[in-house]
């Protein structure tokens, strides 16, 4: 089945590093991806890996797949008052045509405090 | 280049009426999406357009619901009658097809919609 799940909450102070963490089941997943959404914006797309990485690095975010235990994370550095959001999981999930369609989980709400 | 756009941003109706959602792709996308989030659960899956035609429609609640895509531009979404259920943010997505598996979709500010 299709299902991806990851924690409500998140809170870290200004300046540590954050750690969001997420599991998905499907096994046919190519794509894996990492939606931000701030308040009263749509969702913007952070990053993504394709299912054969295990690591992927760009500036302050870290993204590490595990594909044998299904399990991604989003790394955050340096985490700023900005980084206040809810970030969702997502994985890619072939479908009946050359496009995917997206399963997403619940969202985490990272809280930053002083 | 304008990006996904949807209409109205927030819509506040009676349990009964009907509302519909309109969402305009970015140009020369033939993929569009429906998702629903409800009440800060995860964001749900509705359904899949390719061009006009509807690929993938398992993710709809119930015949309440009715996407369409005329000409493969825009969509709307139509509910009716709506319940307070359906209340909840509904978000509209497209990508442009380039090979199996890579889907980079463009989302939309979404539709808050309260059923009262």
């Amino acid at each position: 089945g299709e299902d991806v799940e990851q924690s409500l909450f998140l809170s870290v102070r200004e300046g540590d590093s954050s750690v969001i963490n997420c599991t998905y089941t499907d096994s046919s997943s190519t794509y894996l991806y990492w939606y931000k959404q701030e308040p009263g914006a749509g969702l913007q797309l952070l990053t993504y890996i394709f299912s054969n990485m295990d690591m992927k690095q760009d500036q302050r975010l870290t993204v590490l797949l595990n594909k044998k235990d299904k399990h991604l994370s989003l790394r955050i550095a340096d985490t700023q008052t900005g980084d206040s959001a809810i970030y969702f999981c997502a994985e890619s999930v072939p479908g009946y045509s050359s496009a995917s369609k997206i399963i997403f989980g619940s969202g985490t709400r990272l809280s930053i405090r002083p | 280049e304008a990006g996904v756009t949807q209409f109205p941003s927030h819509s506040v109706i009676e349990k009964g009426q009907t509302v519909t959602l309109r969402c305009d792709p970015i140009s020369g996308h033939d993929n569009l999406y429906w998702y629903r989030r409800v009440m800060g659960k995860e964001i749900k899956f509705l359904l899949h357009f390719v061009k006009e035609s509807k690929q993938d429609e398992s993710g709809m609640p119930n015949n309440r619901f009715l996407a369409e895509r005329t000409g493969g531009t825009y969509s709307t979404l139509k509910v009716q009658p709506a319940e307070l259920e359906d209340s909840g943010v509904y978000f509209c997505a497209s990508s442009l097809t380039r090979g199996k598996g890579n889907t980079e979709a463009f989302f939309g500010q979404g539709t808050r919609l309260t059923v009262v």
